[in-house]
């Protein structure tokens, strides 16, 4: 089974700064996708980056980004130039690319991080 | 624009009553998925259907039931209500498949059992 774990119940930054989130998991698989997806107060989760094990490059969007570190089975998110907007809940998930043949696509969520950005 | 939609943002039940939480997705996905999102838990699959009339328990199964009886609506069932169930309920809809596909949320609906 898969865990996901994030340390850190709350965060806060100042606007422009840069913060990282931490998260780390344990899999027994070899081929998997990990997720980061941002939840703002009282809006629908969406998801922000995604990074698929097998490959050695971080994933990058704008001013997200992710430290992919496979043999620690560590996945961060660093977000650039913090804007007010990012003010959310963020929660790092896991899936195994192939669930037994199924594919079901199947998720483990972390506990979630409250990220806060002051102006 | 994609969309998932649920059928209640807030609901209030008494202990024992049979509650319905409806999800309804427009993009044509084979897999959808229940889940329950509670402080410090984060969210934890209850049920999830890969294709219609298909079911499979999550994480969390116990006091609910699920239905699946068209491709784009996933119902989810409290047969008796219980204190508690009381949480944010989420829905979720995905493609299915091997690749990194993201799910796309509903807006939850926040379930308070009296």
């Amino acid at each position: 089974a898969q865990t996901v774990t994030q340390s850190q119940p709350e965060m806060s930054v100042q606007e422009a700064e840069t913060v990282t989130l931490s998260c780390t998991y344990d899999t027994s698989e070899n081929n998997y996708y990990l997720f980061w997806y941002k939840q703002p107060p009282s809006r629908q989760m969406i998801l922000v980056i995604r990074q698929e094990a097998y490959k050695q490059q971080n994933a990058t969007e704008n001013r997200f980004s992710v430290n992919f570190q496979k043999a620690a089975k560590s996945f961060s998110l660093k977000i650039s130039d913090s804007q007010l907007g990012d003010t959310a809940m963020y929660f790092c998930a896991s899936r195994n690319s192939n669930a037994g043949g199924t594919s079901y696509g199947k998720l483990t969520f972390g506990q979630g991080t409250i990220l806060t950005v002051h102006p | 624009d994609v969309k998932v939609t649920q059928s209640s943002r807030y609901l209030v039940k008494r202990t024992g009553e049979k509650v319905f939480l409806e999800c309804v997705q427009d993009m044509d996905h084979e897999n959808m998925f229940w889940y329950r999102q509670d402080p410090g838990l984060g969210l934890r699959l209850i049920y999830f259907s890969y294709d219609v009339k298909m079911k499979e328990k999550g994480d969390i199964p116990e006091g609910y039931s699920v239905s699946r009886e068209k491709k784009e609506r996933f119902s989810l069932i409290l047969e008796s209500a219980s204190t508690n169930q009381t949480s944010m309920y989420l829905c979720a809809s995905s493609r299915r498949g091997q690749g990194p596909y993201e799910q796309y949320f509903g807006p939850g609906t926040r379930l308070t059992v009296t």
